[in-house]
């Protein structure tokens, strides 16, 4: 399996509090992603990074904010979470040197907003 | 909007064939089809991928139509473990592309003893 962290693995906040997901590569993979995963819409893409301190809007990406100050680590923040982002959140990385490379996922976290 | 329809779920006898169609009507020249799936739980797991050949793994088949308008995921022996959600998606190489990588409902696979 590939070398991938979440840290945490679950987590019960307070609406208003910030709270910072981690996603921790041991591949050297240069590209990460955030999704978040919800009943009756799959999997949606937060924010991706394509290497260290670059990174990119997904799909849902308000009220999140991501860093990545080395290669192996990716962050995700809520500035202030809110009860719409409780929810599963799976940090997934991939190669960049072959054309075709599929994505490997984290273990996920389980995120509760209360 | 995902750009592949599944049916929402399915039933296979264990040790027979899983057959998982995917129609993928407006698929684009440099789009690729790719196929996950997830465990209960647990972060989806790549299966395989192609363009326009049928290909073969470790883990399953795909069977591409000619018009690439439709495939087919085929778990050769399906055991109680292969009971997951599949999901279809079609993509420029993935390489690069995650940013457009949509993840439908996809289809839930039970494996029946």
């Amino acid at each position: 399996d590939a070398g991938i962290t979440q840290s945490p693995r679950h987590k019960v906040t307070e609406t208003g509090t910030p709270v910072t997901l981690r996603c921790h590569q041991t591949e050297n993979h240069r590209y990460m992603y955030w999704y978040r995963q919800d009943p009756g819409h799959g999997l949606r893409l937060i924010h991706y990074s394509y290497g260290v301190k670059d990174t990119d809007k997904g799909e849902v990406s308000d009220g999140y904010s991501v860093s990545r100050s080395k290669t192996e680590d990716f962050l995700l923040t809520l500035e202030s979470a809110t009860s719409s982002q409780t929810s599963v959140y799976f940090c997934a990385i991939s190669e960049w040197d072959r054309a075709h490379t599929e994505a490997f996922f984290g273990q996920g976290t389980r995120l509760t907003v209360v | 909007d995902a750009k592949t329809t599944q049916p929402p779920s399915m039933d296979c006898a264990e040790g027979r064939a899983a057959n998982l169609p995917c129609n993928h009507s407006t698929i684009s020249g440099n789009e690729y089809v790719y196929w996950y799936r997830q465990i209960h739980s647990q972060g989806p797991q790549y299966i395989i991928h192609g363009l326009k050949n049928n290909e073969t793994n470790e883990m399953a088949s795909l069977i591409i139509t000619e018009d690439r308008k439709s495939s087919t995921l085929i778990l050769p022996h399906a055991t109680l473990r292969d009971t997951a959600v599949y999901y279809c998606i079609v993509s420029p190489p993935m390489k690069t592309s995650y940013d457009k990588v949509i993840f439908g409902p996809g289809t839930s696979l039970s494996v029946i003893p």
